[in-house]
């Protein structure tokens, strides 16, 4: 069983706060990823990493930031939150090589009013 | 650009029945294809992951078969289950790196 965990699993926030959605791997995994999904659509890929202090934009512009200090750790931050931002955030990581599975948490489904 | 596509995009079975999934993508030169399973407000859970060299996989009553030549992959679920009502993705790396690209999913209900 994968072990990768997302917090909050829900949050209702205003417009213009400053949100950080948490997600945390205890599998050692080198590479982490964050999706976005909107509902009854695709998930796109907005953040990867392939390791502590590398972070690569995904196919999908977001105007979300994130940071990997530690290995274990991959915090996606919001600066000033909009009700476009509003959808379902979903981290994963997967082991070094190429072949190998990806391991999602349960997402964070996001509301900004 | 990958893109996949998944048909159906819902289907409704009663319990007991055999059911095939179909998924499609339009760059063959993929790692691998991974089937997912995703209820409703949760993550993904991984089914299968069938290797670029693989043609199938087996896991329980689920079987996924992999053509990559004709950019194709089905999902066999037999004996379905209400238990196994949910959202069934697929997808593939993009090439060179190990990011997803997802289809939209089909939309599995079982009927008791």
């Amino acid at each position: 069983e994968a072990d990768i965990y997302q917090t909050p699993r829900y949050l209702v926030i205003g417009t213009g706060k400053k949100i950080t959605l948490e997600c945390s791997q205890t599998m050692g995994h080198d590479k982490m990823y964050w999706y976005q999904q909107d509902p009854g659509m695709e998930l796109h890929l907005i953040h990867y990493s392939y390791g502590v202090n590398s972070t690569e934009k995904g196919d999908l512009s977001s105007e979300s930031t994130v940071s990997r200090i530690r290995t274990e750790h991959f915090p996606l931050t919001l600066e000033s939150a909009r009700p476009s931002h509003t959808s379902q955030y979903l981290c994963a990581s997967s082991g070094p090589t190429g072949g190998q599975p990806q391991h999602f948490g349960d997402g964070t489904r996001l509301s900004i009013l | 650009k990958q893109e996949v596509t998944q048909i159906p995009a819902a289907l409704s079975v009663p319990e007991g029945e055999n059911l095939v999934l179909n998924c499609s993508f339009t760059d063959s030169a993929i790692y691998n294809l991974q089937w997912f399973r995703q209820d409703p407000g949760k993550g993904l859970t991984s089914l299968l992951l069938i290797q670029s060299s693989q043609r199938e996989q087996t896991s329980g009553r689920l079987n996924a078969s992999l053509d990559k030549s004709s950019g194709r992959s089905t999902l066999y679920i037999a004996a379905s289950q209400p238990g196994d009502s949910a959202t069934y993705l697929c997808a593939v790396p993009q090439t060179g790196a190990n990011n997803l690209f997802f289809g939209t999913g089909t939309r599995l209900t079982v009927i008791p």
